[in-house]
């Protein structure tokens, strides 16, 4: 099935260095989920983008969505040791499910 | 988180075995699923469920059975369970976030390992 894929699988970072993932699809996508899952947990939801070009801000993380609709990214700045864990984008597939990226990995040393 | 309880947390168990996970909800959500996550393929669908008694297949579905007698509680069974079944499984259920998108929230999860 489709597949968006996630890079990079794993990032390691100073604390305070900046942090970016990226989502890329090779069909147009009706939106994207991000969510993040800390060791040992679950995934929670972090955020919906469904226009073009969209930009979302929550606190030190932003969100875009591609003009094309195609790929997405998470961009952290200045990073703290309560970032680490894997961050996850998603979209909705025909079952009501969503279809998920493989995840990067966060690590932050302090 | 939107009220998601499985059972049990952790459980090891033998090649042959039949195993059932249990995936508790208190919202009246009509829509969830099943998730299994393993490293290097992220989150995969097995079975997801639309209504009581009314389930379907997801993408890795060999191996296992759901059923949904009730609103609240979506069963998954490994008939046999094999070891290539060991791995992190996820409930989860379909909502409406505070910012009014729909999405998922996923339960704590039950790590098995078939030995």
């Amino acid at each position: 099935g489709q597949q968006v894929m996630q890079i990079p699988q794993y990032q390691h970072v100073q604390e305070g260095e900046d942090f970016t993932t990226y989502c890329n699809s090779s069909t147009t996508l009706s939106n994207i989920q991000w969510y993040k899952q800390r060791p040992g947990g679950h995934p929670v939801f972090l955020i919906q983008l469904v226009k073009s070009g969209e930009v979302k801000k929550q606190k030190r993380l932003t969100f875009q969505f591609g003009e094309a609709k195609k790929n997405s990214s998470l961009h952290i700045t200045a990073t703290q040791t309560t970032d680490v864990g894997t961050y996850f984008c998603g979209y909705g597939g025909s079952q009501g499910n969503l279809i998920f990226g493989k995840g990067t990995k966060l690590s932050v040393k302090p | 988180d939107a009220g998601i309880t499985q059972s049990p947390r952790h459980k090891v168990t033998e090649t042959g075995t039949p195993v059932t996970l249990r995936c508790h909800q208190t919202e009246n959500h009509r829509y969830m699923y099943w998730y299994r996550q393993d490293p290097g393929h992220g989150l995969r669908l097995i079975h997801y469920s639309y209504g009581v008694k009314d389930t379907d297949k997801g993408e890795v579905s060999d191996g296992y059975s759901v059923s949904r007698s009730k609103t609240e509680d979506f069963l998954l069974t490994l008939e046999s369970a094999t070891s290539s079944q060991t791995s992190v499984y996820f409930c989860a259920i379909r909502g409406s976030s505070a910012l009014g998108t729909d999405t998922q929230y996923f339960g704590p999860g039950t790590r098995l390992t078939v030995l």
